[in-house]
């Protein structure tokens, strides 16, 4: 079945960088698009970003601009998200999803903690 | 950039007809994919398109368009309806961006 499996949760300190993957699985990689989508506790989805894993080309939320890179590697059907600069608030659960547009399935998501 | 704007709170009682309205400039030009999430789950497709469901999806789940409103019509509403429901749709900037709406925290009464 098509699956998306991501990496497990991380603490990080202000200023830090984290790097989260998600392994897809049950599907040709290259077919779909995977975009990251993010929730804080309590609070709503917040899209972040998209990726084209055939061609490479990413396109970002006018918000994470410039903090925010999408990757991947096809040899292992696996795509990244990497957020810089991290502060209080990227505290979060983030999703990745296959796109494009209609987003299905999702991943399990994984919970990033930025704390002092 | 674009926004989407829902209610934040709507109710229906058990096996009643309810409606969640989601209002957007971008929706006046692309479709709207509606998202149901459960506490602790990851959010779930179930509207996609002009009005297809996923595999799975119950039939009592519908949705529409007309002009910048999309809805999500849940007939017959079961208690394991009680969820939080977003919206989504291309940003009217275009190239691939796209933007969620607040959420609609449906209660089955």
């Amino acid at each position: 079945q098509v699956q998306l499996v991501q990496s497990g949760a991380e603490v990080k300190k202000p200023g830090a960088s984290v790097k989260v993957s998600c392994k897809a699985s049950g599907y040709t990689f290259t077919s779909y698009d995977i975009n990251w989508v993010r929730q804080a506790t309590g609070q709503g989805l917040e899209w972040m970003g998209w990726m084209n894993p055939n061609s490479g080309n990413t396109g970002y939320a006018q918000k994470f601009q410039g903090r925010v890179t999408i990757t991947r590697n096809t040899s292992i059907s696996t795509a990244y998200m990497e957020l810089s600069s991290l502060r209080s608030e990227d505290t979060a659960v983030y999703y990745c999803a296959r796109g494009p547009g209609d987003f299905d399935p999702w991943g399990q998501g994984t919970l990033v903690t930025v704390s002092s | 950039s674009s926004e989407l704007t829902q209610d934040p709170a709507v109710s229906v009682a058990l096996g009643q007809t309810v409606r969640i309205t989601c209002q957007g400039d971008s929706l006046r030009s692309y479709y709207a994919s509606w998202y149901q999430q459960k506490p602790g789950q990851a959010p779930v497709l179930v509207i996609y398109g002009k009005n297809n469901r996923p595999s799975g999806i119950p039939d009592r789940f519908s949705g529409s368009s007309s002009g910048n409103t999309a809805s999500l019509t849940i007939t017959g509403a079961q208690a394991e309806d009680e969820a939080d429901y977003y919206c989504n749709s291309r940003d009217s900037s275009g190239n691939h961006l796209r933007v969620f709406g607040g959420g609609t925290k449906l209660t089955v009464l």
